[in-house]
């Protein structure tokens, strides 16, 4: 069974509209991600959060808000969409850092939900 | 700024083994870890390093180098499932941020 669990899968939206990507974990993780990867480019951080505060953000446009409404829930509402937010959105947790062992910080991704644009 | 390379493509032979490269120059490290991602699917956590030298993980070894600023994941024994992207990724100082390469899609070829 998925231990994180994101939704929907796959969507699609038109150019100017809002849509929230959901991630929930059931690892007992303290520490959650998002990172986005678009074609023919790396993984890119975008969020994380730790006990439900934000820890760090190095998403340029506020256009991307993370929202906790639990400490294994963290989710991601993307307002005005552009086709240029056309991508693959990560979700991903781990023990916060300074418990455990080193490999315990180590994140770990959900399937990741596919977003185009139009 | 910072900068995590690796080799876009890597091919070898079933039995054998294979090499992935990574070079990493980042304003801090908090150590290098590896991931395996088929196309299509979420990345697999294979081995974290913080510390010189190799760590044998049988399958999969890694090797670092803190002063050049390099990293190898070593597969050996290769199958034909070990065809996929293999991407290496710094910890940053930052709130456990990793910085990651674009991957070495490595083939496996019988």
């Amino acid at each position: 069974d998925p231990k994180i669990i994101q939704k929907p899968k796959y969507l699609v939206a038109v150019t100017g509209s809002e849509k929230i990507l959901i991630c929930e974990q059931y690892l007992g993780h303290n520490a959650m991600y998002w990172y986005r990867q678009s074609a023919k480019k790396p993984l890119e951080f975008m969020f994380s959060y730790s006990y439900q505060k934000l820890m760090d953000n190095q998403t340029a446009s506020s256009r991307f808000q993370p929202q906790s409404s639990k400490k294994n829930h963290l989710d991601l509402q993307i307002t005005a969409l552009k086709p240029d937010d056309s991508a693959t959105y990560f979700c991903a947790s781990s023990q916060a850092p300074g418990q455990g062992g080193e490999g315990n910080q180590a994140p770990l991704f959900g399937e990741g939900t596919r977003l185009s644009v139009l | 700024g910072q900068g995590v390379e690796q080799p876009d493509n890597l091919m070898s032979v079933e039995g054998t083994f294979a090499r992935v490269n990574c070079t990493y120059s980042t304003s801090g490290f908090n150590g290098l870890s590896w991931y395996q991602q088929r196309e299509g699917h979420a990345p697999v956590f294979l081995s974290y390093v913080v510390l010189d030298g190799l760590k044998d993980s049988g399958h999969f070894s890694t090797f670092l180098s803190r002063s050049n600023g390099y990293s190898y994941l070593l597969l050996t024994e290769l199958q034909i499932k070990d065809s996929a992207s293999y991407l290496c990724a710094v910890r940053l100082p930052n709130y456990n941020v990793l910085y990651f390469g674009s991957g070495t899609k490595l083939t496996v070829e019988p």
